[in-house]
């Protein structure tokens, strides 16, 4: 059955740190991965999206994602955040006719 | 281009009302979806659909209904509330149905049944 996991409820990184946030996923085919942001008290927002070939993927807002199928992970990574992304993020994977989602991890700066 | 328009904001509900939420959205997109979003159990799909004149069941459709009578439109439907379906919804779609297409989402509704 397919699953996606991220192990960190939240997460505190100063301001100007680099950022790593954590995705594992179960699926049985290949997989069709995204991250999303969710800003307080707003919708979702596509930040990036992996369906094949070079498994660092570029998104948008200076975030990079990269997929390692022996890992089956998709983690997201910033060279150096800014206080603006404190938010939610999201991970899912793609099956058929839906996206399956993780249980998301909040990101915290401190100033 | 306004995207996704979701209303109400919020609303809360007395226990066995029925409450509809609707979803217009303006980009032309085939497939619609809704969400329900609950605190440490990310977003579950309640219903979806392909196109205009069909609909699907998704995770967690029990309690729920909807119609896609055309294109810009997808309202979801509380026959009768119970607490257990307060949560922040989310209307969602995609150009198409399938698995690589990213979906566009609306500001939410937040649905209070006491």
């Amino acid at each position: 059955a397919q699953s996606v996991t991220q192990p960190d409820i939240h997460i505190t990184v100063s301001e100007g740190a680099s950022l790593e946030l954590r995705c594992n996923y179960s699926y049985g085919a290949t997989p069709y991965l995204f991250w999303y942001v969710q800003s307080p008290g707003q919708g979702l927002q596509l930040l990036l999206k992996y369906f094949s070939g070079d498994t660092l993927v570029q998104g948008i807002k200076g975030f990079e994602a990269e997929f390692k199928r022996s890992q089956s992970s998709f983690n997201l990574r910033k060279p150096s955040v800014h206080w603006s992304d404190a938010a939610e993020y999201f991970c899912a994977v793609g099956s058929n006719y839906q996206l399956f989602w993780g249980a998301g991890t909040k990101l915290i700066i401190k100033p | 281009i306004a995207g996704i328009t979701q209303a109400p904001t919020s609303q809360i509900l007395a226990a066995g009302r029925r409450m509809t939420l609707r979803c217009t959205q303006d980009m032309r997109h085939n497939a619609m979806y809704w969400y329900r979003q609950d605190l440490g159990l990310g977003l579950r799909l309640i219903h979806y659909s392909n196109t205009a004149g069909t609909t699907g069941k998704g995770e967690v459709p029990d309690g729920y209904s909807v119609s896609r009578a055309n294109t810009d439109d997808f309202p979801l439907t509380l026959a009768s509330a119970v607490p257990s379906q307060t949560s922040v919804y989310f209307c969602a779609s995609s150009e198409a149905s399938g698995r690589t297409d990213t979906q566009y989402f609306g500001p939410g509704t937040r649905l209070t049944v006491l």
